[in-house]
């Protein structure tokens, strides 16, 4: 069974510190990995997709991806309050299946 | 719209009752989602479209759950006889293709079903 998994949290980090939030995965195949932002009662909306191993940069955000340990992290610098949300990861297998499969969320709070 | 809508936003159904769920994605876009978000965790897969065929199914969680594209746009999630395991926020998403794994999903506000 493909397994996305994430702590729950809540993590809780002060305005202006780096959050990171972690995802780990156990279907070797996995090639392409998104982190949604889902609010409280809202839709997730995507922050980044990732599917090369390293770093990418979107603002203050950066996803790391290493697809050898099969985790991959999200990093929120410069945190807000605005970023209080659940971070939502999801991970998409090649071979033809194009549907995600998501882990439960972490819930994230960023306190002034 | 621009976006994915869902409709209605909120359903209180009695134990029992059969009800639909309607989906219209973003114009133009292929793929079609169908999702279950029960409280504190991530969205649970139920079924897949492209255009009007119904290429998985494998999440649907019991044979009460049926859905459905007829012309490959807007798409309706019926559930008969509810029950109180139902409820949960069904989320309705949609990708341009689907075939790219980088492709990203766009999602609707969903709908939140209370049984009771």
């Amino acid at each position: 069974q493909k397994e996305v998994e994430q702590n729950s949290g809540p993590l809780s980090v002060p305005e202006g510190a780096i959050a990171s939030l972690n995802c780990t995965y156990s279907d070797r195949g996995s090639q392409s990995f998104f982190w949604y932002r889902q609010y409280s009662g809202k839709s997730p909306e995507l922050i980044m997709f990732i599917y090369s191993n390293g770093d990418k940069e979107d603002g203050r955000f950066t996803a790391q991806l290493n697809k050898a340990s099969q985790y991959v992290s999200l990093l929120i610098r410069d945190s807000q309050p605005s970023d209080s949300a659940t971070y939502l990861c999801a991970v998409k297998q090649s071979g033809g299946s194009y549907i995600p499969t998501f882990g439960r969320g972490t819930s994230l709070i960023v306190h002034p | 719209g621009a976006g994915v809508s869902q409709s209605p936003r909120y359903k209180v159904a009695k134990r029992g009752q059969d009800v639909a769920l309607r989906c219209d994605p973003i114009s133009g876009h292929v793929s079609l989602f169908w999702y279950q978000q029960a409280l504190g965790q991530g969205p649970e897969f139920l079924t897949y479209f492209q255009n009007e065929a119904q290429l998985d199914k494998s999440g649907l969680p019991s044979d009460r759950f049926f859905a459905e594209r007829p012309e490959g746009s807007v798409s309706t999630l019926k559930i008969q006889r509810t029950q109180q395991e139902d409820s949960a926020v069904y989320l309705c998403a949609s990708s341009f293709a689907g075939g790219a794994l980088q492709e990203t999903q766009y999602f609707g506000p969903g709908t939140r079903l209370l049984v009771l």
